[in-house]
């Protein structure tokens, strides 16, 4: 069975810094992805961004990078240079694929409020 | 470009009441779709999904199904609410076959139910 944990049910952040959002993942599976989603109070789920368990490359989206640490299970989102719209809830998500399962198992979420 | 729409936008039904939520897709073929529910303050928690029509994999044994009577129409259903289906229900989609795959969502729908 798959489990993504975020510890973080809350964090606060000043406008124009980098704020890191934490995500550790548990899984048998070899192949794997890991994605991170933006839910503002609309209730909308958002794609922010991807990582592969094979890439070795760090994934980045503009403003939105993934710190992946394979061998600690970590795929932690960094957000540079904040911005008030970036307030929102954030889920770090995960497809384990040697199962075929295409399913995605979702982490509780941190609620990320930017002040100005 | 790909759209998914979902109705009704909030629900309030009573308990014991028959429940139909619908999602559309737009603008793909055969994709995956996709039935989870979010609780308050909660993540989100995976129901049902399909691969193809008639095709539905039950995740979380409960009083909810789903059919999927048309290649980008997917329809949650209940005989009689409970109080405990209250919740954001999302549908989602997605095309790949690898493990990026990644799902789009549709703008929910509230369901209380009283």
């Amino acid at each position: 069975a798959q489990k993504i944990t975020q510890t973080q049910p809350g964090m606060f952040v000043q406008e124009k810094e980098a704020v890191t959002l934490d995500c550790t993942y548990d899984t048998s599976d070899q192949s794997y992805g890991l994605f991170w989603y933006k839910q503002p109070s609309s209730g909308e789920m958002i794609f922010l961004i991807y990582q592969g368990s094979y890439d070795e490359q760090n994934a980045t989206e503009g403003r939105y990078s993934l710190n992946f640490q394979k061998a600690r299970k970590s795929a932690n989102l960094v957000i540079s240079a904040s911005q008030l719209g970036d307030s929102a809830m954030y889920f770090c998500a995960m497809r384990a694929m040697d199962t075929g399962r295409r399913a995605l198992t979702f982490g509780s979420g941190t609620r990320l409020q930017v002040q100005p | 470009s790909q759209t998914i729409h979902q109705w009704p936008a909030t629900l309030v039904q009573p308990v014991g009441s028959p429940l139909s939520l619908e999602c559309t897709v737009e603008g793909t073929s055969n994709p995956n779709l996709y039935w989870y529910r979010q609780a308050a303050g909660r993540g989100l928690q995976l129901l049902f999904y399909s691969v193809g029509i008639g095709q539905i994999s039950s995740e979380v044994p409960q009083n909810l199904s789903a059919s999927r009577p048309q290649d980008r129409q997917f329809i949650l259903s209940s005989k009689k609410l409970l109080l405990s289906d209250s919740g954001f229900y999302l549908c989602a989609w997605s095309v790949g076959s690898g493990s990026r795959d990644e799902q789009f969502f549709g703008p929910g729908t509230r369901l209380t139910v009283l």
